[in-house]
């Protein structure tokens, strides 16, 4: 499989844990987004690299919320001493050029709270 | 910020019939406008996307068009499948901002 790939699928923690999941982009693009949907709801931009940069981080992003993509490859996101709101579908996407271009996304991990 | 509003948030057709949903966006520098289609617990897919300069964009069934001064953009289905029943997500961005703004989604249900 080509596509984006995320890991795991299905994740299910206590309040208070930390949770990383990981996202492996198409190979050639440079550029990785992660989002946020809840139900019945679009996706909410997380946060955005361009490479191996983070250059745009959303006002969601509280300091619990933390994003690598180191060496510019796959990318992990953590989520510290999670809360019940944090309870939802983190989709990662990727795109390739300097021009909008279609992002591609992954299967999401859905997160669950308990 | 931009904000995408979208409507309706659900739409019944029989099969055959024309679907329109319609999307309006705030930021008048937005250039990029993807729809996208989700089905039950699947990723989002790209089922097409215009840019500022062009008005309308047809691909087979589906067409999007786009009126800038307005800022708002429309997602026609012609000839319906109940293949086609999904949520539809519009989307905006723009220049230097990469990142997509999504609408809240519309529950399309094709009726066989």
């Amino acid at each position: 499989d080509t596509g984006v790939s995320q890991n795991p699928r299905h994740k299910i923690t206590k309040r208070g844990q930390n949770v990383t999941f990981r996202c492996d982009p198409i190979s050639e693009h440079n550029r990785l987004y992660w989002y946020r949907q809840t139900l019945g709801q679009g996706p909410e931009f997380l946060t955005y690299f361009q490479n191996e940069a983070q250059l745009e981080k959303s006002r969601l992003l509280s300091d619990r919320f933390s994003a690598e993509r180191p060496k510019g490859s796959f990318s992990t996101l953590e989520i510290q001493r999670t809360e019940q709101g944090d309870s939802a579908m983190y989709l990662c996407a990727s795109s390739f050029g300097d021009v909008n271009t279609e992002a591609f996304f992954g299967q999401g991990t859905r997160l669950t709270v308990v | 910020g931009e904000n995408v509003e979208q409507h309706p948030s659900t739409l019944s057709v029989q099969e055959g019939d024309s679907a329109v949903i319609k999307c309006t966006y705030s930021d008048s520098a937005s250039n990029y406008f993807p729809w996208y289609k989700q089905e039950l617990g699947k990723r989002p897919q790209l089922i097409i996307d215009i840019r500022s300069n062009v008005g309308e964009k047809k691909d087979q069934r589906i067409a999007v068009t786009l009126n800038k001064t307005a800022k708002h953009f429309s997602l026609h289905i012609t000839e319906t499948q109940p293949e086609d029943s999904a949520v539809y997500f519009c989307a905006a961005s723009k220049a230097g901002r990469r990142a997509l703004t999504f609408g809240s989604g519309t529950r399309l249900q094709v009726q066989p």
